[in-house]
């Protein structure tokens, strides 16, 4: 069971780059890293997945280190509207595999 | 396209009763997964089921049941409800189950035991 380790909060200013770094050191090799992000009395939504490397979308990027213990959420130019609780997710689907969500990141994105 | 729809949105039971909560999953997702959610925490897993059979089961007792349908919806059971159980309940539908990909959630369910 790949538990996660994140920190419990960060703070940013409007316009910067917010890197949040998850700790996964027993991740399993069918495993995949996931993150979401959630707002008060929302579901969580999806944000960028990968398995290795790094991985890019329209929203954010995922860098993996070749070890995969550890993965960073990096969100370029954070603005009010991201201010969320994001969650790594390490798992995989089959009758071994456990989806483990971390504890959450409380991002407060400030002016 | 219609997101995850959850019913009913806020529930309010008491110690000992039994509840169902349902899941309608975005159209043509075969998978559903069942969260629990307690204040201040992150999602638990507690099934995932695709093409009506279970696939996945977190560590939840066995009052704690679900099922798929032939339309891919799902039911969520909670028997003997203990306070403990208050919570938030997601559920998540995607495409597959092989590999896991972008789980889309519902709102949520937010039951509270008196």
């Amino acid at each position: 069971l790949a538990k996660t380790t994140q920190p419990i909060s960060m703070d940013s200013y409007e316009g910067q780059e917010v890197n949040i770094t998850c700790s996964h050191n027993n991740i399993a090799t069918n495993d995949y890293i996931t993150w979401y992000q959630q707002f008060p009395s929302q579901g969580p939504r999806f944000i960028i997945q990968g398995y290795k490397t790094k991985v890019t979308n329209e929203v954010a990027s995922l860098f993996i280190p070749a070890d995969r213990k550890s993965s960073t959420l990096s969100l370029p130019r954070v603005s009010l509207s991201d201010t969320a609780v994001y969650y790594c997710l390490v798992g995989g689907w089959g009758t071994a595999s456990k989806l483990t969500f971390g504890t959450g990141t409380r991002l407060q994105v400030t002016l | 396209d219609a997101g995850v729809t959850q019913s009913p949105t806020h529930l309010i039971k008491t110690r000992g009763q039994h509840v169902t909560l349902r899941c309608s999953p975005i159209s043509g997702h075969k998978s559903v997964s069942w969260y629990q959610q307690v204040l201040g925490q992150g999602p638990q897993f507690i099934f995932q089921y695709y093409e009506k059979e279970e696939r996945g089961r977190g560590n939840f007792p066995d009052r704690f049941s679900a099922r798929q349908f032939p339309n891919y919806s799902s039911e969520l059971n909670v028997n003997a409800l203990l306070l403990g159980d208050s919570a938030l309940y997601l559920c998540a539908s995607s495409l597959e189950a092989g590999q896991l990909g972008p789980q889309h959630f519902g709102d949520g369910t937010r039951l509270s035991i008196l």
